[in-house]
């Protein structure tokens, strides 16, 4: 989905390396999401912001930093990358005002990040 | 544990064939939702339904819920090679703030031609 982009799409780092990955959107949602996918285990939430002023753990926070620089923006901080962060990261947007109250979500088209 | 669980873990069918995956979860919900997933892209919303709801139609999408039972299934009719993908029921949790959005681990679908 075009409105909401990640950047980098891939990446390689190596053990003990700082790493941030990016995500914008031009949806105008006000809530932004980060998650985790590894194979067999879904999706796992790591950070979530309902606005600029407003960020929240959530389920598999410890290891990750995040910042919301503007409504569109968020970006998700390995301060000290390790190998069990391999995994695909997706950030996702929602506004539940235009969903009728639900939360549903609009994902961004992945990072592929590898810690060796 | 996850809130929603999707069964079968995998399915393959042949292309016209029906393919029926079925999530279970544990806590009230304000609604469930089902999402697609092409190998190693974003998550696509398919198709909502509430809790005061029973079936929801989309398509060649039905999705059925039973709250009594805390379940829900989507059956995708006349299957096609591009309906391959991965399926992810997501739980939409009642007095939910955000935090309780939770998917399922997802069910891989191949459609053989």
């Amino acid at each position: 989905d075009a409105d909401v982009t990640q950047t980098p799409r891939n990446r390689i780092t190596k053990t003990g390396k700082r790493i941030m990955l990016e995500c914008s959107q031009t949806k105008g949602h006000d809530r932004m999401y980060w998650y985790r996918q590894d194979p067999g285990l879904g999706l796992r939430l790591i950070y979530y912001s309902f606005d600029v002023k407003d960020i929240n753990k959530g389920e598999i926070s410890d290891g990750y930093s995040v910042s919301r620089q503007a409504q569109a923006k968020f970006s998700l901080s390995l301060e000290s990358a390790i190998p069990n962060q391999t995994a695909l990261y997706f950030c996702a947007t929602s506004d539940p005002r235009r969903s009728g109250g639900a939360h549903t979500q609009y994902f961004g088209p992945g990072t592929r990040l590898t810690v060796l | 544990s996850q809130q929603g669980e999707e069964d079968p873990q995998a399915l393959s069918i042949q292309e016209g064939e029906n393919a029926t995956m079925n999530c279970s979860y544990k806590t009230s919900i304000n609604n469930l939702q089902w999402y697609r997933q092409n190998s190693g892209r974003g998550l696509v919303h398919l198709i909502l339904i509430r809790s005061n709801e029973r079936e929801k139609h989309s398509g060649r999408l039905r999705v059925t819920l039973d709250t009594s039972k805390k379940s829900s299934s989507l059956l995708i009719t006349a299957s096609r090679a591009a309906d391959t993908a991965s399926y992810f029921c997501a739980t939409d949790a009642l007095y939910n703030y955000g935090q309780n959005f939770v998917f399922g681990p997802g069910t891989r679908l191949s459609v053989l031609p």
